[in-house]
This record gives structure tokens, C-alpha cells and sequence, in this order.
């Protein structure tokens, strides 16, 4: 049972434009939300959070919003860069322990 | 954050032989992990490795498979027992804070012939 889901497995937007990364998850007990960022040949790099009492959270060009109605996250990064070209993961935290989605890969074309 | 090394970065190991994947973090944590991520596959959680005691197991993943060894607060090991090609993975340890981020190190790439 995949309880965290990344139904786009690429996505492909042009430098300066918008990125929307979606994720949705099925339990609704999970009550911390992160957004991980992997290039090849290295380990996840963590780049935002959200806790599930909260709609939304922002840091610099990467905000996450969360839709705890529809069981849904997304991440916007705004201006999208060639350098945020990797694969996006979504997570899901609950009992100390985080699910992942299966990760969604971004390239940005200059 | 702290600053996680893993050793090897990568091998190639015949079926039937084991690895151990070491880990070592720059500071004192209380919270370590291993993954595992298959072929085009998520991230799974193998185990949460314990200081001082046996590590806790998710479903699927058992100690006689996986033993971990967690000697003190800022080192692991992470075997992986008598190797199949179903365990060509990568194998990925991470630490742990209150709010649920977690630092990963760099990965080991194994891979079974």
C-alpha cells in the first residue's frame, strides 16, 4: 500500500517559469511534511517542510503548500533555474519514521 | 546539519557474500537510520539503528538479513547477508532530528552479480 504518492514521475518547465511538484498521501495521521531534492550520486538533500497544522510555509524561491482535505502537498519553486534540474521527493512523517513518494524528476531547460 | 559519510561509495559482490556499509556522522545524534532505495524505486526504511541497544526493523526487513551495529552516537554499520541480485540497491544512511528532517549521507551503490 503506497501511502505517499508521486503520480508524475518527470516533469519538464523552462528557466524563470513556475514549477509545481504534487504529491498526495492516504493517512491522514501523518503530521509532518518534507521535500527532498536528489542529483545523481548523492544522498537526498532536505530543502523545505511543513508541519499539518499549517497551509503553507515559504523559503526563498520554494514554498509548500499543504491541502489536508484533500490529502495533498505541492512545492512551487519560482523562478525555476537550470540548477534545480533532480529528482523531487516527498515525504510524509509520522512516529519519528518519514515515508517517501517515489519521486518526481524536474529539468528545467535554460 | 551534520555531515555524513558512508564507506564503501560503491561495490560489486558476488550473490551469496555479505557488505557492511559503514556510516559516520560529525557530531553526536540520537536518531540514525538506513534505507534502501531499489532501481527506480522510493526511499524504504530498512531499520532505525539504536545506540546501545538491538535497532528496530520495519516490515519486511529482518536482523538476520540486515544486522546493524550502532556503537556509539555517531557511527553505524549496516550488513547486508548472503547477497542475491534483488539486493542491488542503493543503501543510504540518514540522522534525525525532533522535527522530523533527516540528513542523509551519500549512499553505497551495491551491486550484485
Amino acid at each position: 500500500d503506497q501511502q505517499v504518492k508521486q503520480n508524475s514521475p518527470s516533469l519538464s518547465v523552462q528557466e524563470g517559469r513556475i514549477s509545481i511538484l504534487n504529491c498526495d498521501y492516504t493517512n491522514s495521521m501523518f503530521d509532518y511534511f518534507l521535500w527532498y531534492k536528489k542529483y545523481p550520486a548523492e544522498g537526498p538533500t532536505f530543502l523545505i517542510s511543513i508541519s499539518s497544522i499549517k497551509d503553507k510555509n515559504e523559503d526563498g524561491r520554494f514554498t509548500v503548500f499543504l491541502n489536508k482535505s484533500a490529502k495533498h502537498l505541492s512545492l512551487h519553486i519560482v523562478p525555476s533555474q537550470p540548477g534545480d534540474s533532480a529528482v523531487y521527493f516527498c515525504a510524509a512523517g509520522r512516529g519519528g519514521k518519514l515515508i517517501f513518494g517515489q519521486g518526481t524528476e524536474l529539468s528545467v531547460k535554460p | 546539519s551534520a555531515v555524513i559519510s558512508q564507506k564503501p561509495s560503491r561495490d560489486i559482490c558476488q550473490r551469496g557474500t555479505s557488505l557492511t556499509i559503514q556510516c559516520q556522522v560529525d557530531s553526536q545524534v540520537t536518531m540514525m537510520f538506513w534505507y534502501r532505495q531499489q532501481p527506480g524505486q522510493s526511499l524504504t526504511l530498512i531499520a532505525t539503528a539504536n545506540q546501545g541497544s538491538e535497532a528496530t526493523y520495519e516490515s519486511g526487513f529482518v536482523i538476520d538479513k540486515f544486522p546493524i551495529s550502532r556503537p556509539n552516537l555517531t557511527f553505524s554499520t549496516l550488513t547486508v547477508s548472503n547477497l542475491s541480485p534483488e539486493d542491488s540497491s542503493i543503501y543510504l544512511c540518514s540522522v534525525g532530528q525532533v522535527t522530523y528532517e533527516q540528513y542523509f549521507g551519500p549512499g553505497t551503490r551495491l551491486t550484485v552479480t
